[in-house]
């Protein structure tokens, strides 16, 4: 059975920075593209970054880029989201959800999610 | 950036009434859309991908279609449990965009 655990989130300042973590179990993070997705308070759905099964290709919403870096480590099985320079507009859920069997752009299992606060 | 065009916002719906649900795409996304369910206070879960292909234990009163940039999900018959907010997601292009949502509540 497919479980994709997050954690690490917390308050945190305006400008400050935090690190999300996603430990798997049941797949092996490797040979799945991976993706962060996150959800403001009572709003829709936003996908922030993926990283490929290879781990060769990473790439960000526009909202996060250069201010956020996606890795995972594999001999932990663990997927990473590294948050800097963070807005209030960044507080949300994150969750972090593996890419489909066949395309990984879309998301078969989904983390409980892990709530980010930026606020002073 | 795909733009997703979820309508309607919200959907007023009697229990064992079927409900239609749009999607449209600023641009063609081919086949290459999925949908969820989010029911309050829980984690989104995959419905269809492939505009037309249900995921792995999702019912058969869950049906999706359309190609290029106009997509419906179909809920035959709803059932208490289908009360939630549907979401639309295109992954063709960068960067990966969901629609607005539509809620459908009971009437």
């Amino acid at each position: 059975e497919v479980q994709l655990v997050e954690s690490g989130g917390g308050l945190v300042p305006p400008g400050g920075s935090l690190r999300l973590s996603c430990a798997a179990s049941g797949l092996t993070l490797s040979n799945n593209a991976m993706s962060w997705v996150r959800q403001s308070p009572g709003e829709g759905l936003e996908w922030v970054s993926v990283i490929s099964g290879s781990g060769t290709s990473t790439y960000y919403a526009d909202s996060v880029e250069g201010r956020f870096t996606i890795s995972r480590d594999n001999s932990k099985n663990t997927l990473f989201l590294q948050m800097n320079s963070l807005r209030v507009e960044d507080t949300a859920v994150y969750y972090c959800a593996k890419g489909g069997y066949d395309n990984g752009g879309y998301f078969d299992y989904w983390g409980q999610g892990a709530l980010v606060t930026v606020s002073s | 950036e795909v733009v997703l065009t979820q309508s309607p916002a919200t959907l007023s719906v009697s229990p064992g009434e079927g409900a239609t649900l749009s999607c449209r795409a600023s641009q063609s996304v081919i086949s290459n859309l999925a949908w969820y369910q989010q029911k309050p206070g829980q984690v989104p879960r995959l419905l269809i991908h492939g505009a037309s292909t249900r995921a792995t234990g999702i019912p058969a009163r869950f049906s999706g279609s359309g190609s290029g940039t106009e997509f419906t999900l179909t809920i035959s018959s709803l059932q208490s449990e289908d009360f939630a907010v549907y979401y639309c997601q295109q992954y063709y292009n960068w960067p990966l965009t969901f629609g607005g949502g539509t809620k459908v509540e009971i009437k």
